[in-house]
């Protein structure tokens, strides 16, 4: 059974660092072909597509976010983590983890809900 | 980047009416076409991929098809469970981009 659990701060302040942890179990990172994905939905918005990392540590970015997306895992912990960088208001989001195979994001998280504040 | 036009924004419709929701991508995306069914709080729920290939456990009144770069998916007979949001996904090639989504209600 293939699960994912996305987890992060809840609330962080302008100009801070979004650390975000996907765990999930029912798959390996290790295993060829597989990935895990980041996508984020403002609250009442639309699907963005963030970034995505590969078993072979191969990685996309949106480029549309420039250069404050930072995607990692740590495969013995079954865990992709996606770091955000210079965060504002616009980022204020619930953020979802996906599992990439042979059928892109077939699988979800839950998602966590981000909100970006002073 | 390759842009994926989703129609309409919004539509209503009946139970057991059938329902087509279209993704146009701006150029060839191949099979790489997925739908997603969205209910409020939750996650997007995956219906199809490869254009039309139905996901697992998803009722067969659900169903994809494909026109050159124009993505279809239809609902065969509406009902109540299906009101949600729907997105198409390409993903062809990176930036992996969503249609803007179709909110379908009952009428």
């Amino acid at each position: 059974q293939v699960t994912l659990k996305e987890s992060g701060p809840g609330i962080l302040q302008p100009s801070q660092t979004l650390s975000l942890t996907c765990t999930f179990s029912g798959f390996s990172l290790s295993t060829y072909g597989m990935g895990v994905g980041w996508i984020r939905q403002p609250s009442g918005k639309g699907l963005e597509w963030l970034a995505n990392i590969w078993w072979d540590d191969d990685k996309y970015y949106n480029p549309s976010l420039k250069n404050r997306l930072t995607i990692s895992k740590d495969t013995s912990n079954n865990q992709a983590f996606l770091k955000i960088t210079n965060v504002d208001t616009a980022d204020t989001a619930t953020y979802y983890c996906a599992r990439i195979g042979a059928i892109p994001t077939d699988y979800w998280g839950q998602g966590v809900m981000v909100t970006v504040s002073s | 980047d390759i842009q994926m036009t989703q129609s309409p924004a919004s539509l209503s419709a009946s139970l057991e009416e059938i329902v087509t929701i279209t993704c146009q991508a701006s150029q060839d995306i191949g099979n790489w076409l997925s739908w997603y069914q969205q209910k409020p709080g939750k996650s997007p729920q995956l219906l199809i991929y490869g254009a039309t290939s139905l996901a697992d456990g998803v009722p067969s009144r659900f169903s994809g098809s494909r026109s050159g770069t124009q993505y279809s998916l239809k609902i065969s007979r509406l009902q109540v469970e299906d009101i949600g949001i729907y997105y198409c996904l390409q993903a062809y090639s990176a930036p992996w981009t969503f249609g803007g989504g179709t909110k379908l209600e009952l009428k």
